[in-house]
């Protein structure tokens, strides 16, 4: 087990550009979620998979933003139209199918993007 | 809602003094309580978790008693060092929805 994967690392992008963002979570978790982090900030919940049903996304989550886990393994966040205001770490983390109270979230190393 | 409130930062303590990190909850029920150590560039890792009241968690020196009363789970190392400096985050799953609830954070910093 290699733990929560994130692809790439960093990313510098201009303005208007669209990026993707990828994330492989432990084998046997079900769950997925994508965190925001901005500078002196705690991560801020975007969105959450259920396997491969996406069943909670965030305010935060504006129409430039779209997840998807199409075969309930990895899962993608793609933003569109890139904005000063999406330079963040975007964190990706899973966890195993069991009481949402008592499970703690495994996360990546998240990719950090900046958007000039 | 359910939240954390953390003590703000920073932080910094010399090398081998004592650490305390202050996290306060609110909560429907008792879930677990975590803190998570982000280390610079790094995404989070778990550092330590308590499941109910009165349970101390603990991990590289690091401790935190879920009190129940105070409706606390502080942070504490007895010797802090160098490779601590990172910043520290509370956290408790929620009561509606999937999503942990994080503290702001604490930053520590170490000097020799």
């Amino acid at each position: 087990d290699t733990g929560v994967s994130q692809d790439p690392r960093h990313k510098i992008t201009k303005r208007g550009q669209n990026v993707t963002f990828r994330c492989d979570p432990i084998s046997e978790h079900n769950r997925l979620y994508w965190y925001r982090q901005t500078l002196g900030q705690g991560p801020e919940f975007l969105t959450y998979f259920q396997n491969e049903a996406q069943l909670e996304k965030s305010r935060l989550l504006s129409d430039r933003f779209s997840a998807e886990r199409p075969k309930g393994s990895f899962s993608t966040l793609e933003i569109q139209r890139t904005e000063q205001g999406d330079s963040a770490m975007y964190l990706c983390a899973s966890s195993p199918d069991r009481a949402v109270r008592n499970t703690e979230a495994f996360f990546g190393q998240g990719t950090r993007l900046t958007v000039v | 809602g359910d939240s954390v409130t953390q003590m703000e930062g920073p932080v910094t303590l010399s090398e081998e003094a004592f650490l305390t990190i202050n996290c306060t909850y609110t909560a429907t029920g008792y879930p677990s309580l975590f803190w998570y150590v982000q280390y610079p560039g790094e995404g989070l890792q778990l550092l330590l978790k308590a499941t109910k009241a009165d349970d101390k968690g603990s991990n590289k020196g690091f401790e935190a008693t879920y009190r129940k009363e105070t409706t606390s789970f502080h942070l504490e190392k007895g010797s802090v060092q160098v490779s601590d400096s990172a910043v520290y985050f509370c956290a408790l799953p929620p009561n509606s929805g999937y999503a942990l609830n994080f503290g702001k954070g604490t930053s520590l910093l170490v000097t020799p």
